[in-house]
C-alpha cells in the first residue's frame, strides 16, 4: 500500500520561509514523478509543482514560480517543497501526490497546514 | 492557466444518476485525453476516481464513469448513494505541460 506522509506545516509570518517534507513508502519512489497540490481554506485544489523522476525536471504554477522550489531525495524516499517569500494567499493545506506521467495524481498524502499570518 | 469550469453544486436522490461537467478549452480538456476526476470528503485528502477520461483505478466503484466531448468532460455517478456526498474535481493536462484543476462541484444526496 502506498503511503505519503507530509510534515513541516506551521504558522509563519509574511515574507518568511518554510520547508515541507513528504516521506513515501510502499512504492519504488525513484521511478515516479511527484507533485505538490494545495487547497486554501474553503477553496478548491490548486496544482503548484511537479518534479519528474528521470532527469529531475521541475514545473511550477505561475503563482509560486520564483518563490517555491521542489526537490527530492530518492535515497530517503522523500519529496520536499522549499517555500520562500511567503504571502497570506499561500495559506493552505499542502498535499503531496504521486504523479503518473506528470498528468494525474493517483496517491495522496493527508496534507500539512501552512498558515501565513502575522 | 485558468481553472477548468465546473458547476458549483449538483444534487440527486438515492438511486438516481447525476452528471458533473468540466469545461475547458482546446489547450487542455479538448487537446488531449488526460482528464482525471477526484472525490474529496470533508476533512480528507482527494482520491482518484477516473484517469485518462474513462479509466477507473483499482478500488474505484464502477458506479463512476467518465466521458468527454470536445472541450467538456463529464463524470457520471450512477445509483447515487449517501456516501457519494462530497466535492468532486476534474483536472486536465495542458499544452504548457502542466496540469490544471477544475473549480469543484459539491454533490448533495437528498
Amino acid at each position: 500500500e502506498v503511503k505519503l506522509l507530509e510534515s513541516g506545516g506551521a504558522q509563519v509570518q509574511p515574507g518568511g520561509s518554510l520547508r515541507l517534507s513528504c516521506v513515501a513508502s510502499g512504492l519504488t519512489f525513484n521511478i515516479h514523478a511527484m507533485s505538490w497540490v494545495r487547497q486554501a481554506p474553503g477553496k478548491g485544489l490548486e496544482w503548484i509543482s511537479t518534479i519528474d523522476h528521470f532527469r529531475g525536471d521541475t514545473y511550477y504554477a505561475d503563482s509560486v514560480k520564483g518563490r517555491f522550489t521542489i526537490s527530492r531525495d530518492d535515497s530517503k524516499n522523500t519529496l520536499f517543497l522549499q517555500m520562500d517569500s511567503l504571502r497570506a494567499e499561500d495559506t493552505a493545506i499542502y498535499y503531496c501526490a504521486k504523479t503518473m506521467y506528470k498528468r494525474y495524481f493517483d496517491n495522496w498524502g493527508q496534507g500539512t497546514l501552512v498558515t501565513v499570518s502575522s | 492557466q485558468s481553472a477548468l469550469t465546473q458547476v458549483a453544486s449538483v444534487s440527486g436522490s438515492p438511486g438516481q444518476s447525476i452528471t458533473i461537467s468540466c469545461t475547458g478549452t482546446s489547450s487542455d480538456v479538448g487537446g488531449n485525453n488526460y482528464v482525471s476526476w477526484y472525490q474529496q470528503h470533508p476533512g480528507q485528502a482527494p482520491k482518484l476516481l477516473i484517469y485518462e477520461v474513462t479509466y477507473r483505478p483499482s478500488g474505484a466503484s464502477d458506479r463512476f464513469s467518465g466521458s468527454k466531448s470536445g472541450n467538456t468532460a463529464s463524470l457520471t455517478i450512477a445509483g447515487l448513494q449517501a456516501e457519494d456526498e462530497g466535492d468532486y474535481y476534474c483536472a486536465s493536462y495542458t499544452i504548457r505541460g502542466t496540469p490544471v484543476f477544475g473549480t469543484g462541484t459539491q454533490v448533495t444526496v437528498l
